[in-house]
């Protein structure tokens, strides 16, 4: 069956770190991979995705993830975490034109 | 290009009453999805359409929820009668057909059913 796991319900992160936020997949086939940011009172917005190629992809606001095939992971990543990136982010799997989401990831960032 | 508009924002109803929403796709999207969201949880699909034809509905509680999508634009979603565990934030997505198209969400409609 297809899934998508998010192991960490929360991630802490102080002002100006580093941030990675977690994605493990099981799907059949090729996958194609999102990360979506849901702020408060608001629909999910569409960060980044991988379909093919380089394994680094580059995003909205200074996010990148990171496509790790031998490991079926899909980890959402930024160099230097901001106060404004606190949110709740999903990540995302389509296949056979279904969409499956993790259960999110609240992330909070420290001033 | 305008976004996924949905209507109303917020919408409390007492239980076994009916309740509908609407959804107006980004122009051009074929595909159109309403997913409900419970408080703290990912979102769950409740239906999806490909123009006016559905695609997906096999987690829609048929004995209470219906959705039509005449002229394979705007979606109606509807709850006859509603559950007090219904109370949920109902959104609506379209996307261009293919694996690799985004989705697009509205802001949602937060339903209270008390």
């Amino acid at each position: 069956a297809q899934s998508v796991a998010q192991p960490e319900d929360q991630v802490n992160v102080a002002e100006g770190n580093p941030l990675t936020v977690k994605c493990t997949y099981s799907v059949s086939g090729n996958p194609y991979l999102f990360w979506y940011v849901q702020y408060p009172n608001r629909g999910l917005q569409f960060l980044l995705k991988y379909i093919t190629g380089d394994n680094l992809v580059k995003g909205s606001y200074g996010f990148e993830a990171e496509f790790n095939k031998s490991q079926t992971s899909f980890h959402l990543k930024k160099p230097s975490a901001l106060v404004s990136d606190s949110a709740l982010y999903f990540c995302a799997v389509r296949v056979d034109d279904k969409i499956i989401f993790g259960k999110g990831t609240r992330l909070h960032i420290l001033p | 290009e305008a976004g996924v508009a949905q209507s109303p924002r917020y919408k409390i109803i007492e239980k076994r009453q009916s309740v509908a929403f609407w959804c107006n796709p980004i122009s051009g999207h074929a595909t159109l999805y309403w997913y409900q969201q419970i408080l703290g949880q990912g979102p769950k699909l409740l239906i999806q359409f490909q123009n006016n034809g559905v695609v997906d509905d096999s987690q829609l509680p048929k004995d209470r929820f219906s959705a039509e999508r005449l002229k394979g634009v705007d979606s109606t979603l509807k709850i006859q009668p509603a559950k007090l565990e219904d109370s949920a934030v109902y959104l609506c997505a379209s996307s261009l057909a293919g694996n690799n198209s985004p989705l697009h969400f509205g802001n949602g409609t937060r339903l209270t059913v008390t």
